[in-house]
């Protein structure tokens, strides 16, 4: 069983267009996040969600848009892609109301290269 | 602010050699102290991790002692396999209600047979 899904694995796009990353998670957590992975392997935290409630959204273009409809979903929307969009996107979740000392169990990550 | 540095790799062993790789912290309070691992083409999953001072961490031969006195965090295994081979995340989180995980930059791990 699949704790933290996310569709498309694979996403390659043309430089302006708009996509979505979709992220489910069945392991009854109450938050959920999105992390961006660049080339070097750095990850950094750009959303967190609880409970449908955003918690933290770091300095990130306004282009990207979380949307969450109940809280086993997160969906990532990117308006007008640009090529240092290119990354790798991971969904995770974790137990508690907050992060904070929470163990994150991630997703499998979306390859998204812009061209 | 929270901040995690680790060493830089990547870090290539011989089967069964002793792995160490550093990890130090900077935090307020008393934060909580992770490993996470990334095997090629996978997600993160938490290797270990410790929530107080003194604390050891340990799972699948690894293993990391919280040391609040040196603000550090060091993963050890005593015989590393093929198997390990990925790529190692030091972690910290505060307790607070909008502290976030703060990942060091991972250090990449080969093993060669």
């Amino acid at each position: 069983d699949t704790a933290v899904s996310q569709t498309p694995k694979y996403l390659v796009t043309q430089m302006g267009n708009d996509k979505s990353i979709k992220c489910e998670q069945n392991l009854g957590h109450d938050t959920m996040y999105w992390y961006k992975q660049d080339s070097k392997k750095f990850l950094k935290i750009m959303f967190s969600y609880n409970n449908k409630e955003l918690i933290i959204n770091e300095t990130v273009p306004n282009r990207f848009s979380p949307k969450s409809p109940d809280k086993a979903h997160l969906n990532l929307h990117i308006n007008s892609l640009e090529l240092g969009d290119s990354a790798v996107y991971f969904c995770a979740s974790s137990h508690g109301k907050t992060s904070a000392q929470e163990t994150q169990y991630f997703g499998p990550g979306t390859r998204l290269l812009v061209l | 602010g929270n901040s995690v540095t680790q060493m830089e790799g990547p870090v290539t062993l011989s089967e069964e050699a002793f792995l160490t790789i550093n990890c130090t912290y900077t935090a307020t309070g008393y934060p909580s102290l992770f490993w996470y691992v990334q095997y090629p083409g996978e997600g993160l999953q938490l290797l270990l991790k410790a929530t107080k001072a003194d604390d050891k961490g340990s799972n699948k031969g690894f293993e990391a002692t919280y040391r609040k006195e040196t603000t550090s965090f060091h993963l050890e295994k005593g015989s590393v396999q093929v198997s390990d081979s990925a790529v190692y995340f030091c972690a910290l989180s505060g307790r607070t209600s909008y502290d976030k995980v703060i990942f060091g930059p991972g250090t990449s791990l080969s093993v060669i047979p």
